[in-house]
């Protein structure tokens, strides 16, 4: 699987979006590229995930680039409760087995 | 969305003892579970997977015969930490699939065990 850069940490105002980078640039044409968040001693849940196109769901926004080397997850309108680890994963399908690297720390401010 | 369940939530045990952690999904069948730990402020290590009616693979450096795992049924898996060492003490948290041939992992809630 592909490796995964992320920025060590992050900061963002409530009520703003926030926007998480990953660097992916080794990715191979039909690894997927999933988000999950993991907030302070709890399990990690399952953001979104994405091949090509950008995605959307309840919770966030996935920008994919075109050549696929990078992505941005996008909570757009944050608040407290979203303050956590966000780890950027790349897996083929079917695979299953996560690797977790050290993610991002998501600190959403009042 | 898939719930994912593990109980104990919390545990403490003497040294020498053995403590077993279940994990369920509670509204989707999964033939493979995986088991993680997590050290404080590090990140999630893959331990092994669990496969239903089959033997776990264990990841590199992981003791199968102190990390006992069982999978006895699509909804269960449990994991026996033998003769537990307060080297142990950890966060241990179980995830499955989807179900459906849905690639996302759904997490449980995690069990903080602490070793004495």
């Amino acid at each position: 699987d592909a490796k995964t850069t992320q920025p060590t940490s992050m900061d963002c105002a409530e009520g703003r979006a926030a926007n998480l980078p990953c660097n992916h640039s080794t990715i191979s044409g039909n690894e997927y590229v999933y988000w999950y968040r993991q907030i302070h001693s709890q399990g990690p849940q399952y953001i979104i995930h994405g091949l090509k196109n950008n995605e959307t769901n309840e919770m966030a926004s996935l920008i994919i680039t075109e050549d696929r080397k990078s992505s941005t997850l996008i909570l757009p309108h944050a608040t407290l409760r979203d303050t956590a680890v966000y780890y950027c994963i790349v897996i083929l399908p079917g695979a299953q087995k996560l690797v977790f690297g050290q993610g991002t720390r998501l600190t959403i401010n009042p | 969305g898939a719930v994912v369940s593990q109980h104990p939530s919390w545990v403490i045990c003497k040294s020498g003892t053995s403590v077993k952690i279940e994990c369920r999904s509670l509204d989707f069948q999964a033939t493979t579970m995986f088991w993680y730990r997590q050290f404080p402020k590090q990140s999630l290590m893959l331990m092994a997977t669990s496969n239903e009616g089959s033997k776990a693979t264990y990841e590199q450096g992981v003791e199968k015969d102190k990390f006992l795992i069982n999978h006895a049924s699509l909804t269960l898996s449990t994991l026996t930490v033998t003769s537990a060492h307060p080297e142990d003490s950890s966060f241990y948290i179980c995830s499955a699939g989807g179900g459906s041939g849905r690639d996302e992992q759904y997490f449980g809630p995690g069990t903080r065990l602490t070793v004495t």
